[in-house]
């Protein structure tokens, strides 16, 4: 199947690191995103990795890769309030012609003040 | 320009109607995307155009008919909607398919 799978709810801090968690299906994804929702609004990608990497540093994110276990996280140092959003992943999947992104379940991450 | 437009931003049809949604980029991107998104679920696809012509349909019902009548522009028109076709109605662009996507704020429909 095409699921990707995260945990609903994640509750931090303010000033603690965030950890969102991923588990994705399709073993030759070539790359995975993630984006943060924000309530009302559209999709904003915050980054993403290239399949054959293990980590990416970008600013306060920080992007894990376990191929073998399918496995993708995203790290948010020193978590703020506007950091509060629905974080979904997203593996591209070969369709041929035209790739196509299947979105992971949504975390819904509360930071508290 | 590094954004994607939509129009309306919010929209409340009743079944009979014929409304349509609007979409725009001016980043030179050559696929653009729809994707319905219902409350607390991830977008699902709904059609995929590549180089202006229509390269994935996810079975969607005819009552949804997409149209892309240039590269910077994508329209979504509406026929004979029911009511559990509310949701948010996302656009989405990228360089080519195999690129990462960017994606407009969205139009809230409900359908009466």
């Amino acid at each position: 199947g095409e699921d990707v799978e995260q945990s609903l709810f994640l509750s931090v801090r303010e000033g603690d690191s965030s950890v969102i968690n991923c588990t994705y299906t399709d073993s030759s994804s070539t790359y995975l995103y993630w984006y943060k929702q924000e309530p009302g609004a559209g999709l904003q990608l915050l980054t993403y990795i290239f399949s054959n990497m293990d980590m990416k540093q970008d600013q306060r994110l920080t992007v894990l890769l376990n191929k073998k276990d399918k496995h993708l996280s995203l790290r948010i140092a020193d978590t703020q309030t506007g950091d509060s959003a629905i974080y979904f992943c997203a593996e591209s999947i070969d369709g041929g012609a035209t790739n196509k992104l299947i979105f992971g379940t949504g975390t819904l991450l509360a930071v508290q003040p | 320009d590094t954004e994607v437009t939509q129009t309306p931003k919010h929209l409340v049809m009743g079944m009979t109607n014929k409304k349509s949604l609007k979409c725009e980029q001016h980043m030179g991107h050559r696929a653009m995307y729809w994707y319905k998104q219902k409350a607390k679920k991830p977008p699902e696809l709904m059609f995929v155009y590549s180089y202006e012509k229509l390269s994935i349909n996810e079975s969607v019902p005819s009552r949804f008919s997409p149209e892309c009548p240039n590269s910077s522009l994508l329209n979504l028109h509406l026929h004979a909607l029911q009511p559990e076709d509310s949701a948010l109605y996302l656009c989405a662009s990228s360089q080519g398919t195999r690129f990462e996507q960017f994606f407009g704020p969205g139009t809230r429909l409900t359908v009466l």
